[in-house]
């Protein structure tokens, strides 16, 4: 099986744009998760989709958004960008309630 | 805040010998799992352990689980320059789907 896909790999934008990173789950999977990673803060959990509803959230500002579609794809959005939203985004899609599997990540870099 | 604390922070080695990393959590948990990341790339999953579960093996890794010390270790036995990499912990309080904390890692380097 292929693993779980993200695009774009790299992103840089300025402050105040908005941003839509993209991730594919492995086929089959309905679980699919964002998580933010930066040096200062390290791995945060951003929010949890199944079956096109929201399910867990984490403690982001309403600026974070995300979707997921009938086929299980995920798109995480940050809107009117801040410095501080430099990270390593990174999805994982599960099967199960166990085990998450990670994508590559998107590095978004906001100047 | 970061529920898994990860000791120590960094750690460097030479190639064959063990690598033995600890975690610790505030909450009750319902497992809890290992993860490795290369240079900033996506992370890799090592192991689960449940909450049930004292020790576990996985080739060369084996993890413990102390409930009553909220704490965990990772020992990588052997160890290999290809081990050199960032190693998580994250837990998992049940519940319905995820809602993973992970610490802030242990930075390996196995020098050859």
């Amino acid at each position: 099986k292929a693993g779980v896909t993200q695009t774009p790999r790299y992103l840089i934008k300025t402050r105040g744009q908005q941003v839509t990173l993209s991730c594919s789950p492995i086929s089959g999977h309905r679980s699919v998760s964002w998580y933010q990673q930066t040096p200062g803060q390290g791995l945060q959990f951003l929010f949890e989709y199944f079956s096109e509803t929201q399910r867990n959230k984490g403690n982001f500002p309403g600026r974070f958004s995300g979707r997921q579609f009938s086929n299980s794809r995920s798109e995480m959005n940050v809107s009117t960008l801040e410095l501080g939203d430099s990270a390593l985004y990174l999805c994982a899609s599960s099967s199960s309630t166990d085990t998450q599997y990670f994508g590559p990540g998107t590095r978004l870099t906001v100047l | 805040s970061q529920q898994g604390e990860e000791d120590p922070q960094a750690l460097s080695i030479q190639e064959g010998e063990n690598a033995t990393m600890n975690c610790s959590y505030k909450t009750s948990i319902n497992n809890l799992q290992w993860y490795r990341q290369n240079s900033g790339r996506g992370l890799v999953h090592l192991i689960l352990i449940r909450s049930n579960e004292r020790e576990k093996h996985s080739g060369r890794l084996r993890v413990t689980l102390d409930t009553s010390k909220k704490s965990s270790s990772l020992l990588i036995t052997a160890s290999r320059a290809a081990d050199t990499a960032s190693y998580f912990c994250a837990t998992d309080r049940g519940g319905q789907g995820f809602s993973f904390i992970f610490g802030k890692g242990t930075r390996l380097l196995v020098k050859p």
